[in-house]
């Protein structure tokens, strides 16, 4: 079975950068598959940020592709998510999932709200 | 703004069918797949590819597209099928960026 566990600091200063993890159980992230992350504001829809092929070619968001990177690292069977430059309408709640594709994500982590405020 | 459109809300009376729809013009080149988001929860894939069900969910869940609409029809709706509901899809780029909609609120009657 596999799952996904999101990590990272909850509250975030505008200006700085988001920061977190996905932790991978159940499944060698070097074996395949895409992985991705999602977010959504409080109150609002999902929108997808960005995906990347365990090989490491990435998929961005045209909206968030100047602030976003993401980076896998097999040893660890995780991968990671940087925003850089964030307002506060970044705050939401952000999933990490795997997906057969770019966009099909068929396990979600359960996910964790970043604020961002001063 | 979301290259796939999705009514905000719908209704359905228990037991009976609804459809909900969305629409894009990357539906006429890739599936959409459907997600079930019930409040505080992880959203959950109830339908995927051309009419593919992940394991666990009920086959009153069926999917289907014509053009530039998917829809996802719910056969006999039960009250836990009462929940948010949103499809996404890759963009029209063909660079195989992703897209949701904007989500529907499915309520059961």
């Amino acid at each position: 079975q596999v799952q996904l566990q999101e990590s990272g600091p909850g509250l975030v200063k505008p200006s700085e950068t988001l920061s977190l993890t996905c932790a991978v159980s159940g499944y060698s992230i070097s074996s395949g598959y895409y992985w991705g992350w999602i977010r959504q504001p409080p109150g609002k829809g999902l929108e997808w940020i960005g995906s990347i092929y365990h090989s490491g070619s990435t998929y961005y968001n045209p909206s968030l592709k100047s602030r976003v990177t993401i980076s896998v690292d097999t040893s660890k069977n995780q991968f990671s998510l940087k925003l850089s430059s964030v307002t506060a309408a970044d705050t939401a709640v952000y999933y990490c999932a795997r997906a057969l594709d770019t966009a099909t994500f068929f396990y979600w982590g359960q996910g964790t709200l970043v604020t961002v405020s001063s | 703004s979301s290259e796939l459109t999705q009514d905000p809300a719908v209704s359905v009376a228990l037991g009976q069918t609804v459809r909900i729809t969305c629409q894009g013009d990357s539906l006429r080149s890739y599936y959409a797949s459907w997600y079930q988001q019930k409040p505080g929860q992880a959203p959950v894939l109830v339908i995927y590819g051309k009419n593919n069900r992940p394991s666990g969910i009920p086959d009153r869940f069926s999917g289907s597209s014509s053009g530039n609409t998917a829809s996802l029809t719910i056969t006999g709706a039960q009250a836990e099928d009462e929940a948010d509901y949103y499809c996404n899809s890759r963009d029209s780029s063909g660079n195989h960026l992703g897209v949701f909609g904007g989500g529907t609120k499915l309520t059961v009657l």
